[in-house]
């Protein structure tokens, strides 16, 4: 299977960009990649997913290389209400099943 | 829409006991899927549906057993409960099992305690 990494854990102050990384390197042509996080006390929320594009949408962009071996989510201003663990997973081809990580803990400072 | 929703929100087993984990959806979606986190870890899965009648193991199936008889719910069964099954239980659903870009929605939770 397809692996994920992201860095533990990520400090942010309030308003600002926050950048969380993943690499993927062995991604393959048709694995999709989605970013799901998960408040405190909480069931985990899709937030984007994308293929080869870089995608917006309302909550954040994602900004897939162009070797597609890594990707960033973006949030653009962040909140205090976006303190929490960020998923970035990899959607198998031919496997609809998520494969959940340990994630990247983001921390917003007021 | 009330999306997808878990009873019971918390509950405490005794060891050797079998309970029922509800999940819903309204959404009529064909995909159900049960996980499992045990404290500061990612999610497990346990059993997953493809639709009524369908259902397979996921990563974690020991000690648990699923049904699908309509396309709305997907009990989890704990046959005997034990207390390394204490853990917080996420039920998932999505449009359709296939498509690699398909979101999925994940109820509340159920924290369950086995002593």
């Amino acid at each position: 299977d397809a692996k994920t990494t992201q860095p533990n854990s990520m400090e942010s102050n309030e308003e600002e960009p926050v950048h969380l990384p993943c690499n993927h390197s062995t991604i393959s042509g048709t694995d999709y990649i989605h970013w799901y996080r998960q408040l405190p006390s909480q069931g985990p929320e899709y937030v984007i997913h994308g293929l080869t594009s870089n995608v917006n949408n309302r909550m954040a962009s994602l900004a897939i290389a162009e070797d597609r071996k890594s990707s960033t989510l973006i949030l653009h201003r962040a909140t205090l209400r976006d303190a929490a663990v960020y998923y970035c997973i990899l959607s198998l081809s031919n496997d609809y099943k998520l494969s959940f990580g340990a994630g990247t803990t983001v921390t917003v400072r007021a | 829409n009330a999306g997808v929703t878990q009873t019971p929100k918390f509950q405490v087993l005794k060891t050797g006991q079998s309970m029922t984990l509800q999940c819903a959806q309204d959404m009529n979606h064909e995909y159900m899927s049960w996980y499992r986190q045990d404290p500061g870890m990612g999610l497990r899965l346990i059993h997953y549906s493809v639709g009524a009648g369908i259902t397979d193991q996921g990563e974690v199936p020991n000690g648990y057993n699923v049904s699908r008889s309509t396309t709305e719910d997907f009990p989890l069964r704990l046959l005997s409960a034990a207390p390394s099954q204490t853990s917080v239980y996420f039920c998932a659903s999505s449009y359709s099992p296939g498509g690699a870009g398909e979101t999925q929605y994940f109820g509340p939770g159920t924290r369950l305690l086995v002593l």
